[in-house]
């Protein structure tokens, strides 16, 4: 079964750190591009960032008000991708997914993140 | 940075045909994906690369661009197809993707 299960959220205090997780399952998790997708309560989804395939560079992207807080990264031998997540801002708060990028399309069913004041 | 504009609503009857739009400079050289999220789960691809239906996903669901607009139709919109719909896309550097706002979608 192809599968994404994320974890790692939980509370953590405005300008503290978090490492969420994705754990993937039941396909080639080391030739897929891997999106970071997250959703503020009763708001609309936003891309926060890609890791490209090592065989395709194996870069990572990111959306412009995120980057240099946020480092997306993966280990292709644990089937993981990663989210590193500094300097948190209680406006961070949300539901985090990993997702694959293009066709097919995975979810997992997201980790919750709460940056308290 | 870049920017998806769609209508925050849509409502049709049941049988209509809805049409979601979705507008973005780069458009006309980066297709976009179309997402569905009902409430309280993961979005579902319903298109991709602006005309393409990933399998399971009826026909009624197509997609369409022009310039610098893409539209999601849902022919014959069921209540089930009650929802969020999202455009996805790349700017023109191909490195940097966004979302559009989200439109509620309501058949009633």
């Amino acid at each position: 079964e192809v599968q994404l299960v994320e974890s790692g959220g939980g509370l953590v205090k405005s300008g503290g750190s978090l490492r969420l997780s994705c754990a993937a399952s039941g396909f080639t998790f080391s030739n897929t591009w891997m999106n970071w997708v997250r959703q503020a309560p009763g708001k609309g989804l936003e891309w926060v960032g890609r890791s490209k395939s090592k065989t395709d560079g194996g870069t990572a992207d990111y959306a412009v008000p995120l980057k240099g807080r946020f480092t997306i990264s993966r280990d292709d031998s644990k089937n993981t991708l990663y989210l590193q997540m500094n300097s948190l801002k209680t406006e961070d708060t949300g539901l985090y997914y990993c997702t694959t990028h293009g066709v097919p399309a995975v979810w997992g069913q997201g980790t919750l993140v709460t940056v308290s004041s | 940075s870049y920017e998806l504009t769609q209508p925050p609503s849509v409502s049709v009857s049941p049988g209509q045909t809805a049409r979601i739009t979705c507008s973005g400079d780069a458009l006309p050289k980066k297709y976009p994906f179309w997402y569905q999220q009902k409430s309280g789960q993961a979005p579902v691809l319903v298109i991709y690369e602006d005309t393409k239906r990933p399998s399971g996903i009826p026909e009624r669901f197509s997609g369409s661009s022009s310039g610098t607009m893409a539209t999601l139709t849902i022919s014959g919109a069921q209540v089930g197809d009650e929802a969020d719909y999202y455009c996805f896309s790349a700017d023109s550097s191909g490195h940097h993707w966004v979302f559009g706002g989200g439109t509620k979608l309501t058949v009633l």
